[in-house]
């Protein structure tokens, strides 16, 4: 069974911090790696793909990989009240087009 | 204005009754998924379908019921043998091209099916 584990939070952060938003998964041949934000209610949208170890930069968000680890992360920087929504952890376990496996998400909220 | 598009926004059920979920994509994309959402839970799978006339189950199937008939559509319909149908249904799509990372899914509105 592939996994995907998130911490389901509430992470609470003050406005203008940095959330940092974490990621495990089992399967070591995963090599496409997703975030998505969904907003209570509505359906998730896609925030960030990585497929690289290291760091990959757009705008306020950082996604961060470690293959070797297993672990795949989320910065938020500079931390907005609109940024306060679920963040869904998404990972491809085989090479090619099959369904993702997603994570159950972690609620981050973020205080004016 | 490409992208994916469900119907109903809000579904109702009684008791023992079929209803058919609307999923239709203008992306192009030959790749189609079905989720279901429970409060407080991840996305799992009940369908998906990689080219036309071609579906598979996915983690939670039963109980449900889909067809591929065209590419850019994908419904998906509640049977009476599913027993707590209520949730948010989800619909995605992805380009299924044998290029590499090309996996990337993008999620239509969703459908709430309530139970009356």
């Amino acid at each position: 069974q592939k996994e995907v584990e998130q911490n389901s939070g509430p992470l609470s952060v003050p406005e203008g911090a940095i959330a940092s938003l974490n990621c495990t998964y089992s399967d070591r041949g995963s090599q496409s790696f997703f975030w998505y934000r969904q907003y209570s209610g509505k359906s998730p949208e896609l925030i960030m793909s990585i497929y690289s170890n290291g760091d990959k930069e757009d705008g306020r968000f950082t996604a961060q990989l470690n293959k070797a680890s297993q672990y795949v992360s989320l910065l938020i920087r500079d931390s907005q009240p609109s940024d306060s929504a679920t963040y869904l952890c998404a990972v491809n376990p085989y090479s090619g087009n099959t369904p993702l496996v997603f994570g159950k998400g972690t609620r981050l909220s973020v205080i004016a | 204005d490409g992208g994916i598009t469900q119907s109903p926004k809000y579904l109702f059920r009684k008791e023992g009754q079929n209803v058919t979920l609307s999923c239709e994509q203008n992306l192009n994309h030959d790749a189609m998924y079905w989720y279901r959402q429970d409060p407080g839970q991840g996305l799992r799978l009940i369908y998906y379908s990689q080219i036309v006339n071609d579906f598979q189950k996915g983690d939670i199937a039963e109980g449900y019921s889909v067809s591929r008939e065209k590419k850019e559509s994908f419904p998906l319909t509640v049977t009476s043998a599913q027993k707590n149908p209520t949730a948010f249904y989800l619909c995605a799509s992805s380009i299924a091209s044998r290029a590499p990372y090309q996996e990337t899914q993008y999620f239509g509105p969703g459908t709430r099916l309530l139970v009356l």
